[in-house]
């Protein structure tokens, strides 16, 4: 089974810090996907890479950053956290050949205070 | 762009019911449709999507969708509901060809009532 991992369930952070939420996955999948969810909203793109080093913005890139360095591994990064960035975000993964079959982490529920 | 709308915010169904939750698309073509659900607590899961081919879908947890063309829909249906079933469900589409994006509904949140 595909195991995408998501390194914190929950988190508390103040205004202003900077925030890193990590993501793991372990089938090779050349493509990597970070969302957030909101309630009545679904679920937006913010980034998505589809291979080391590359990025592309989604639908709602302000404030956020990635890194991939590793292929198996996509860090999403708020450089200087807002309340209005409180929310669910997940992280998904999918193969080259098969880019629309994703496959999603449990979410990372962040709180900014 | 292609956009997805699900009427329902919130269905009650008693157990062993049946469920219909509802999905419309807007697309020029005939794009990828997938239904996706979400138990508490959990990240979605991949319930069945439509490529191509025959219109009536079978996906896991004995669920089925219809695609119809006619009416930019793509209907997700379970004959007989159980309490497991309580989730939040969404309807997703992308266009066909090089997009990588998903766009997503808002969701549908079901309640299984004994």
């Amino acid at each position: 089974d595909v195991k995408v991992t998501q390194s914190s369930r929950y988190l508390v952070k103040r205004t202003g810090e900077k925030v890193f939420l990590e993501c793991v996955q372990d089938m090779d999948h050349e493509n990597m996907f970070w969302y957030r969810q909101d309630p009545g909203l679904g679920l937006r793109l913010i980034y998505f890479s589809y291979d080391v080093k590359m990025k592309e913005k989604g639908d709602i890139p302000e404030g956020y950053s990635v890194s991939r360095e590793k292929k198996e591994r996509f860090s999403l990064i708020l450089e200087s956290a807002s309340t209005n960035q409180t929310s669910m975000y997940l992280c998904a993964s999918s193969p080259r050949l098969a880019k629309n079959i994703q496959y999603f982490g449990a979410g990372t529920r962040l709180s900014v205070l | 762009a292609q956009s997805v709308t699900q009427p329902d915010i919130h269905i009650t169904v008693s157990e062993g019911a049946s469920l219909e939750l509802r999905c419309n698309y807007s697309y020029g073509a005939t794009p990828y449709l997938f239904w996706y659900v979400q138990s508490p607590g959990q990240g979605l899961q991949l319930l069945l999507k439509y490529f191509s081919g025959d219109t009536l879908v079978q996906g896991i947890k004995g669920f089925e969708a219809e695609f119809k063309r006619s009416q930019s829909s793509f209907n997700l249906r379970k004959p007989s509901v159980h309490w497991s079933d309580a989730a939040e469900y969404f309807c997703a589409v992308v266009g066909v060809g090089g997009d990588y994006k998903l766009s997503f509904g808002a969701g549908t949140t079901v309640t299984v009532r004994a």
